[in-house]
């Protein structure tokens, strides 16, 4: 148990629709990332919060959006859904700002399916 | 920018064979290298990780060098067993300024047979 927790593990909806993934990174941690992964596109970052703040931006599309709260927790909020959304969603978080030796510790995943 | 490309699996060993995954990496700077290992229905667990050219990382039996001048990471263990069937990523991200995103490769899928 890496202590990073995502929910809900299994999220099945239509095209068109809006969802929220959440993120609870591990006690203390200030960094969290969110990275997506598909069979086409394989592991991908999407975007990077610390301490409230956005930190970077990757490969993140227009329709998703994220944000992290004052008690750390992240969403990740995807809206007009495409069937090629449909991918697992996972949140890493680390201590500070993560370096070569900070790692990242990943949770279990979202599994998004779109109908 | 940066990439790393990683052997296709799926890879299928017989218990106690030799694994080697190969990874290379194209970058812009000098990057750490890493392998994450996925088991099925988990989340990614650092495997181990070299900062440096030269540097070995090991953990669990499993090695990989940082190779410079090949620009390589290859993952190597000497005895497979069951238990190691997962996926295996290797990737890169860089110290100090803002890139501290991971690029991984696509994963490679190492089943072990008994």
């Amino acid at each position: 148990d890496s202590g990073v927790t995502q929910t809900p593990k299994h999220l099945i909806t239509a095209t068109g629709q809006r969802v929220t993934l959440r993120c609870s990174p591990r006690s203390g941690d200030l960094s969290v990332y969110w990275y997506q992964q598909s069979l086409d596109q394989g592991l991908q970052f999407l975007i990077q919060y610390y301490n409230g703040e956005e930190r970077a931006k990757g490969n993140i599309l227009e329709r998703f959006s994220a944000q992290q709260f004052p008690d750390l927790h992240s969403e990740l909020n995807l809206s007009s859904l495409e069937l090629g959304d449909s991918a697992l969603y996972f949140c890493a978080s680390s201590g500070l700002l993560a370096g070569v030796d900070n790692e990242q510790f990943f949770g279990p995943g979202t599994r998004l399916t779109v109908l | 920018g940066d990439s790393v490309t990683q052997m296709e699996g799926p890879v299928t060993l017989s218990e106690e064979a030799f694994l080697t995954i190969n990874c290379t990496y194209t970058a812009t700077g000098y990057p750490s290298l890493f392998w994450y290992v996925q088991y099925p229905g988990e989340g990614l667990q650092l495997l181990l990780k070299a900062t440096k050219a030269d540097d070995k990382g090991s953990n669990k039996g499993f090695e990989a060098t940082y190779r410079k001048e090949t620009t390589s990471f290859h993952l190597e263990k000497g005895s497979v067993q069951v238990s190691d069937s997962a996926v295996y990523f290797c990737a890169l991200t860089y110290s100090g300024g803002s890139n501290y995103k991971l690029t991984f490769g696509k994963g490679t899928l190492l089943t072990v047979n008994p």
